[in-house]
């Protein structure tokens, strides 16, 4: 079974800022899934990204980046010169290969303030 | 684009009401997916289906059914309301595989009184 652990609940930021969101999950699959998922106010979860098990690059999408580290199981993802807009929720979520469905971290709340 | 459509955006009902809670994806995905939201718990799962009349229970189906009568549509039945199942509901879909991405509906704000 999965497990995910996102250990910050709440961070508050000052725009421009850069800031970490940490991601660790457990799993004895050896092929597997990462996901990061977006919540603004609004509610609807958005999607971000996808990584498979076995791609270990580092993902860069304009301020977005995410550090995947096999060695310690974690998948951070950082956002750079923070922006109002990023205000939201985020959800770590990992699934294993045998098709079962993804498992949701109890997301950490970021706040950017102006 | 894949569009997820929730029936209502807000919910009022009474304890002991069955309640439906509808979703419709338009993108022909073969899975389907319903969660409950609640601050400080994240996303649970109640039910997902990967086919058309197939169902499997997630982590907290206690007080739920669901029927999924065609691919595009799945519902959420809340048989007798009550109180603990005030809460978010967010509907998902996934293409072929439960690993594939989810796209979410836009979700149900249900209160029960």
């Amino acid at each position: 079974a999965q497990k995910v652990t996102q250990a910050q609940t709440e961070i508050s930021v000052v725009e421009k800022e850069d800031v970490t969101l940490d991601c660790v999950y457990e799993t004895r699959d050896t092929t597997y899934y990462l996901f990061w998922y977006k919540q603004p106010p609004s509610g609807e979860l958005v999607f971000l990204i996808r990584r498979n098990s076995f791609d270990e690059q580092n993902e860069i999408s304009g301020r977005y980046s995410w550090n995947f580290q096999k060695s310690t199981s974690s998948f951070n993802f950082t956002i750079t010169a923070s922006q109002v807009v990023d205000s939201a929720v985020y959800f770590c979520a990992p699934a294993a290969s045998g098709n079962t469905p993804l498992v949701f971290g109890k997301g950490t709340r970021l706040s950017v303030i102006a | 684009d894949v569009k997820v459509t929730q029936s209502s955006r807000y919910l009022v009902k009474r304890t002991g009401e069955k309640v439906f809670l509808e979703c419709v994806q338009d993108m022909d995905h073969e899975n389907m997916f319903w969660y409950r939201q609640d601050p400080g718990l994240g996303l649970r799962l109640i039910y997902f289906s990967y086919d058309v009349k197939m169902k499997e229970k997630g982590d907290i189906p206690e007080g739920y059914s669901v029927s999924r009568e065609k691919k595009e549509r799945f519902s959420l039945i809340l048989e007798s309301a009550s109180t603990n199942q005030t809460s978010m509901y967010l509907c998902a879909s996934s293409l072929d595989f439960l690993t594939d991405t989810q796209y979410f509906g836009p979700g149900t704000r249900l209160t029960v009184l």
